[in-house]
């Protein structure tokens, strides 16, 4: 069964350091996420990607946020220069369709920031 | 008034009963409504989903929403030791990378 996969799955940075999370998502599917989980909360939405483009993003994805599709696998998430309260899980998602309700979830990429 | 409320228990049950997990919501614009289940350290793994108003099946789940008190539940029936996870209910107005928004998640134990 396809499956949304995500490198590293732990990431330990300093703070002001950048760091890229990778994720390799379904292969037909169209549609991107990223979300945050910070450890004990709920998971947060980050940003939406279609056709190469954010289709929508949330006020946590600021400027120090970046995604970007560098080839036809890969789907990435920057962040420029990490701080203490970055630290969190970071899901990757993935829908075939415009169904944004059917969204698969990777297993995510632990990041540490110190 | 937060966006989507949802009780973070933890709910303990024993086998075989019937669960009922619960979550409000503010946004009258939310057409689409989710169940997730979270197993501790893993990424979010879609249960169900449904479009407005009214209920949907699948197996042993049962996912019902109320749009006029803004209220959804999902139902377990024949709860399993497996079943213990933490489920999280998530609401979007739409479709096309439109945002979702999840609630905290409730943490379900079923005992053997």
């Amino acid at each position: 069964e396809p499956e949304v996969t995500q490198t590293p799955s732990h990431q330990v940075t300093q703070m002001g350091q950048e760091v890229i999370l990778r994720c390799v998502p379904i292969s037909n599917h169209l549609y991107f996420y990223w979300y945050r989980q910070i450890l004990g909360q709920k998971v947060e939405f980050l940003v939406s990607f279609y056709n190469n483009e954010i289709s929508e993003k949330s006020e946590i994805f600021d400027d120090q946020f970046s995604v970007e599709r560098p080839d036809g696998s890969n789907f990435t998430l920057k962040i420029r220069s990490t701080k203490l309260e970055d630290s969190a899980m970071y899901f990757c998602a993935s829908s075939e369709t415009s169904a944004s309700y059917e969204q698969y979830f990777g297993p995510g990429t632990r990041l540490t920031v110190t | 008034q937060k966006e989507v409320e949802q009780d973070p228990g933890p709910l303990s049950v024993p086998e075989g009963a019937i669960v009922s997990l619960n979550c409000t919501y503010s946004n009258s614009a939310f057409q689409y409504f989710m169940w997730y289940r979270q197993y501790s350290r893993k990424g979010p793994e879609l249960l169900m989903y449904t479009y407005s108003s009214g209920n949907k099946e699948d197996g042993r789940f049962t996912a019902q929403v109320d749009k006029s008190s803004k209220y959804i539940s999902l139902f377990i029936r024949d709860s399993q030791p497996s079943d213990s996870a933490t489920y999280l209910c998530a609401m979007s107005a739409g479709t096309g990378g439109f945002k979702t928004i999840f609630g905290a998640g409730t943490r379900l134990f079923v005992k053997a």
